[in-house]
């Protein structure tokens, strides 16, 4: 199976600055079947991006997402205190489609 | 507006069965792909396997075949996880969610609220 690793674990930010999220495949992701999600404490992940790029549905564009292979990134480009919450990614392309860690973005 | 309404939360005993429940709606059931995702307290998202109500088609994660029984009913708009023995490890939140599109190979777009599975003597 492939193994999605992310990091940091954990990334201290204040509002306003700008983060960057790492995902990284044990092997090639098949056309870019990668995908990112955010879940807050009680709540279902929910999808942000997928195609490795295209943002989800009523998703802001301060998310993107960049990368193609094995190396993956999420980046917000201003955080808002809503953002605060745990990201994964998860790959699509091969069966089973496993999810990253997460990395959890924290308030500085 | 499209949702998935998981059934409410249970506690068994270990060797006990159990079948948890997604109603869906707002949307044309047979033609997603509907599946289940793990999440055990404070840890990770784990990929359980998926289901098209179209045909019945069925992918398992290597970790869960066997274990488990994903199935759905057209008639209803309901998806089912289900259990004939369970183990304290089986104690974890269980996600429903829908592939964004029929292709098999797409991300999950909506979820459901989730169903805690508490199983202890």
């Amino acid at each position: 199976e492939i193994v999605l690793t992310q990091s940091p674990g954990t990334l201290s930010l204040f509002p306003g600055e700008r983060a960057t999220l790492s995902c990284r495949a044990s092997q090639t992701i098949n056309n870019n079947y990668l995908a990112w999600y955010q879940q807050k404490p009680g709540q279902a992940p929910r999808l942000l991006i997928y195609g490795a790029s295209s943002r989800a549905t009523g998703i802001p564009d301060r998310f993107s997402g960049s990368g193609s292979g094995t190396d993956f990134t999420l980046t917000i480009s201003r955080l808002e205190p809503e953002d605060f919450a745990v990201y994964y990614c998860q790959q699509y392309g091969r069966t089973p489609k496993t999810f990253g860690q997460g990395t959890k973005v924290e308030v500085k | 507006e499209v949702q998935l309404v998981q059934s409410r939360a249970e506690v068994r005993k270990p060797g006990e069965s159990l079948k948890i429940s997604c109603q869906a709606s707002g949307y044309t059931f047979a033609n997603y792909w509907v599946g289940w995702v793990r999440q055990v307290p404070g840890i990770g998202l784990e990929w359980m396997g998926v289901f098209y109500p179209g045909d019945s088609n069925t992918h398992y994660s290597p970790s869960f075949q066997g274990q488990v029984t994903i199935s759905a009913d057209k008639s209803t708009s309901t998806a089912y996880l289900q259990w004939y023995s369970l183990k304290d490890s089986d104690t974890a939140m269980y996600y429903c969610a829908r592939l964004r599109s029929a292709y098999y190979f797409d991300a999950f777009d909506v979820w459901g609220q989730g169903t805690m599975v508490t199983v202890s003597s």
